[in-house]
């Protein structure tokens, strides 16, 4: 199983600002996963992280409010811009389990983000 | 109607007791169904993974698919207070799609 570390765990932020978490995984994957989660609602998928690629979004999900960076096979990052209180959530990183399935997915502890 | 409904609880049970968590769903494609367990302030962690119809068992737990019915569940027997925490069900139709995740049970385990 991959051991994922993510970081910031919390922060508490200004609108207006941005914020970019931090995910790095040891071992190499090919994909690695950003979640939202939201209070009372189900883990929704912002976009898949490709090394070499741009990312993929979700409907309802843009880069430029959520850009993303897949720098090499480990590590990638997810930068929440212009926050809104609308944007407090739990932000997950996972990876797959080998490189044909994402249904096995291993998981970040997240980053709780409050937007005052 | 959402693709997958999960009752979001919370649900109390005493220590020992056998716990039934459901999750039903209306997309027939669905192939794979899972389980997770996520405690507070961590992110979800894989518990039980199933292709299809039939059971799955893993120690005290057991996952069991209804196709037919579009209902699956997953039984925790002789409960125990470290299994406190919030269960997600995910399905997939597979083919590197997306999953899809209820909005999770919340149980507490009391001694």
């Amino acid at each position: 199983s991959a051991v994922i570390s993510q970081k910031p765990s919390r922060d508490i932020c200004q609108r207006g600002t941005s914020l970019t978490i931090q995910c790095q995984v040891d071992s190499q994957v090919t994909m690695m996963f950003w979640y939202r989660q939201q209070p009372g609602q189900s883990l929704t998928l912002i976009a898949t992280a490709n090394q070499g690629s741009e990312a993929t979004y979700e409907s309802g999900f843009v880069i430029d409010k959520f850009p993303i960076s897949r720098p090499n096979l480990t590590f990638s990052t997810l930068t929440v811009s212009n926050m809104s209180p609308e944007d407090s959530s739990i932000y997950l990183c996972s990876v797959g389990e080998g490189t044909s399935t994402n249904e096995k997915l291993f998981f970040g502890s997240g980053t709780q983000l409050s937007v005052l | 109607q959402k693709e997958v409904e999960q009752d979001p609880g919370p649900l109390s049970v005493p220590e020992g007791a056998i716990v039934s968590l459901n999750c039903t769903y209306s997309n027939s494609a669905f192939q794979y169904f899972m389980w997770y367990r996520q405690y507070s302030r961590k992110g979800p962690e894989l518990l039980m993974y199933t292709y299809s119809s039939g059971n799955k068992e893993d120690g005290r737990f057991t996952a069991q698919v209804d196709k037919s019915s579009k209902y699956i569940s997953l039984f925790i027997r002789d409960s125990q207070p470290s299994d406190s925490a919030t269960y997600l069900c995910a399905m997939s139709t597979g083919g590197g799609n997306k999953l899809t995740f209820g909005t999770g049970t919340q149980l507490k385990v009391e001694l």
